[in-house]
């Protein structure tokens, strides 16, 4: 089964810290790489995504690096607030019967504290 | 405000008793999922709809149904056949069902056994 493997599973940081969470995949239908940010009871909400004609995308204080050779990609979170506290979701598109969907990492929970 | 609605935010099941999630969404969108969320692994794809009338099922498919006669409207059948069906179900959707699209979500259906 395709899979996504995302790393580390829980990671806890200091306020003004960086955060940093990995994800490596298998193959690919498409080049489209989304991250997610979970709160709790709540639904994912698309954070930052990239198409890699690129090999990183900035958006504040979030940036995904990609690098296609290693099939690995990872989300970067400068000067982290407690706010960022959540759980990050990485995705890579496979192929699947005749489309696509996207495959989900296991999760990253965040917690950044004051 | 466009997004993804689902119904009821909380739900009880009894043993032998099917259960109906709803899912409605005014995105425009073709293609919809359902996944279920359970602590430590991530989203699990169960129905997935590229197009009104067409559905397919996703990875973990047994002891759900679902039908898509509206565009939408995507609902989810948990029946008595699902053994383990305490989790946190996930609706979303995306403009088309290649994987290359972001997708949105509702903010979730929380079934428990009574």
């Amino acid at each position: 089964q395709q899979q996504v493997k995302q790393s580390p599973q829980s990671l806890i940081v200091q306020k003004g810290g960086i955060s940093i969470i990995n994800c490596a995949y298998e193959n690919t239908a498409f080049d489209y790489f989304p991250w997610y940010q979970q709160f709790p009871g709540k639904g994912p909400a698309l954070l930052i995504a990239i198409r890699p004609d690129v090999s990183e995308k900035k958006e504040g204080r979030f940036t995904i690096s990609f690098n296609k050779s290693a099939k690995q990609f990872s989300l970067h979170i400068m000067d982290s607030q407690p706010g960022d506290s959540a759980t990050y979701f990485c995705a890579a598109p496979m192929i699947y019967n005749q489309g696509g969907k996207l495959i989900f990492g296991q999760g990253t929970e965040l917690s950044v504290k004051p | 405000d466009g997004g993804i609605t689902q119904s009821p935010k909380y739900l009880f099941r009894k043993e032998g008793q099917n259960v109906t999630l709803s899912c409605e969404q005014n995105l425009n969108h073709d293609a919809m999922y359902w996944y279920r969320q359970d602590p430590g692994q991530g989203l699990r794809l169960i129905y997935y709809s590229q197009i009104v009338n067409d559905f397919q099922k996703g990875d973990i498919a047994e002891g759900y149904s679902v039908s898509r006669e509206k565009k939408e409207s995507f609902p989810l059948t948990v029946t008595s056949a699902q053994k383990n069906p305490t989790a946190f179900y996930l609706c979303a959707s995306s403009l088309t069902g290649y994987g290359n699209q972001p997708q949105h979500f509702g903010d979730g259906t929380r079934l428990s056994i009574l």
